[in-house]
């Protein structure tokens, strides 16, 4: 059974700070994929990333960073000099592989707030 | 670019009233999905559908049945709304599984749904 663990519900940072989200899961599938996508107070689910099991190369993407370690099956993001339009509730996600699996498992969220 | 568009955005119901969600994606995807986002509990999968005339229940299908006579609609209908079933409702489309390498769900802005 797939599952994803984000086990802080909530965060407040100072403007200009690092923050990092926690993401833990569980498969036992050796293929699988890990997303993580934000959730502005708007409301729309925005997709951040992508990373299938055979890649644990880390990945920067502007202010962005994720870091993914097989051995500890966590998949954390990395928010650096955090802005006010970051705060939003972000969800780390995972997919197996295996054939006739179309379930997309969310974790139950990170609420994250950034004070000016 | 509308990409996915679900209808109502909002609605109040009754409790044993009927009701069906719309969703629309432009994008030609061929597989399509409801979720359902409940405070502390992320996203889970009611249902979906991996092609045209197609459907398959997901983690929480109880209460729900849903139908894709066209590729670009996938309906999800309430036939007696219980008060339980107060949630956002979000629809989402991806042109590959999600278990592959290029499978990324595209969502809707969601539904709210009370029942009273």
């Amino acid at each position: 059974a797939q599952k994803v663990t984000q086990a802080q519900t909530e965060i407040s940072v100072v403007e200009k700070e690092d923050v990092t989200l926690d993401c833990v899961y569980e498969t036992r599938d050796t293929t699988y994929y890990l997303f993580w996508y934000k959730q502005p107070p708007s409301g729309e689910l925005v997709f951040l990333i992508r990373r299938n099991s055979f890649d644990e190369q880390n990945e920067i993407s502007g202010r962005y960073s994720w870091n993914f370690q097989k051995s500890t099956s966590s998949f954390n993001f990395t928010i650096t000099a955090s802005q006010v339009v970051d705060s939003a509730v972000y969800f780390c996600a995972l997919s197996e592989a295996n054939f006739g699996n179309e379930k997309l498992t969310f974790g139950t969220g990170t609420r994250l707030t950034i004070i000016p | 670019n509308a990409g996915v568009t679900q209808t109502p955005k909002f609605r109040v119901l009754k409790t044993g009233q009927s009701m069906t969600l719309l969703c629309a994606q432009d994008m030609n995807h061929e597989y399509m999905y409801w979720y359902r986002q409940d405070p502390g509990m992320g996203l889970r999968l009611i249902h979906y559908s991996v092609g045209e005339g197609t459907t398959a229940k997901g983690e929480v299908p109880d209460g729900y049945n849903v139908s894709r006579l066209k590729k670009q609609n996938f309906l999800l209908g309430l036939e007696s709304a219980a008060p339980s079933q107060t949630s956002v409702y979000f629809c989402a489309s991806s042109y590959q599984r999600i278990g592959s390498n290029t499978g990324e769900l595209f969502f809707g802005e969601g539904s709210r749904l009370t029942v009273l």
